[in-house]
């Protein structure tokens, strides 16, 4: 059963275009989401989190978007840049019931192009 | 600050043999967290200690893992025997007690069960 999904294992953009990663989850009891970034042998990176009770968070060219109704997440990237390339994971956590437990999705390989 | 550190970085084995795993987590951090991410999956909790004390083994396979964290510090994961289904990077992390705050990850074991 899998709680967080990524529906596009693969998704190449080219240098300076927007890039969009989907995420959607099934538990209504996640209430933290986090997106992780990763490089071949490394581990992953935090990039960026949101809380249920915000809809949108921003860092720099990285934006969250949580559509709690929709039990959907995307993350934005503008403009994309070559170094981005890299496996994007999604991940939840319930932390009013099971604290900083994060499930995680499958990963979305980001490729772009210049 | 110095990362989340792991050795070896690869492994090869045969099936039936044993292996261990070691995680140093970065300074001050209680909580510690081994993953299983099998090619083309997310990473899959198998066990979550907080200091010393194990919060979360509910995923590890029992009959063929173990792990301790002796100390609230280092920690070893150990496979006994193993399995070709074992095959995968082995992610060790860790996480501050602030509140919200991520999970940093090392760079992984990669495992090779022939």
């Amino acid at each position: 059963d899998q709680q967080v999904k990524q529906n596009s294992p693969s998704l190449s953009v080219q240098e300076g275009r927007i890039s969009i990663l989907n995420c959607d989850y099934t538990n209504s009891m996640f209430d933290y989401f986090l997106w992780y970034k990763k490089y071949p042998a490394e581990g992953p990176t935090f990039l960026i989190s949101i809380s249920s009770i915000k809809d949108k968070n921003e860092d720099g060219r990285f934006t969250v978007f949580l559509n709690k109704s929709a039990k959907h997440l995307s993350l934005h990237i503008v403009p994309s840049q070559p170094g981005d390339s890299a496996v994007y994971f999604c991940a939840a956590s319930a932390l009013q019931t099971s604290y900083d437990k994060v499930i995680f999705g499958p990963g979305t390989s980001l490729s772009v192009i210049p | 600050e110095a990362g989340v550190a792991q050795s070896p970085r690869y492994k090869i084995i045969e099936k039936r043999q044993s292996v261990a795993f070691w995680c140093n987590p970065i300074s001050g951090h209680a909580t510690l967290y081994w993953y299983q991410q099998i090619l083309g999956q997310g990473p899959k909790l198998l066990i979550q200690f907080q200091n010393n004390g194990v919060v979360d083994d509910s995923q590890l396979p029992k009959d063929r893992f173990s792990a301790e964290r002796l100390k609230g510090v280092d920690s070893t994961l150990k496979i006994q025997p193993a399995k070709l289904e074992d095959s995968a990077v082995y992610l060790c992390a860790s996480r501050g007690t602030a509140a919200f705050s991520e999970q940093f990850f090392g760079p992984g074991t990669r495992l090779t069960v022939l």
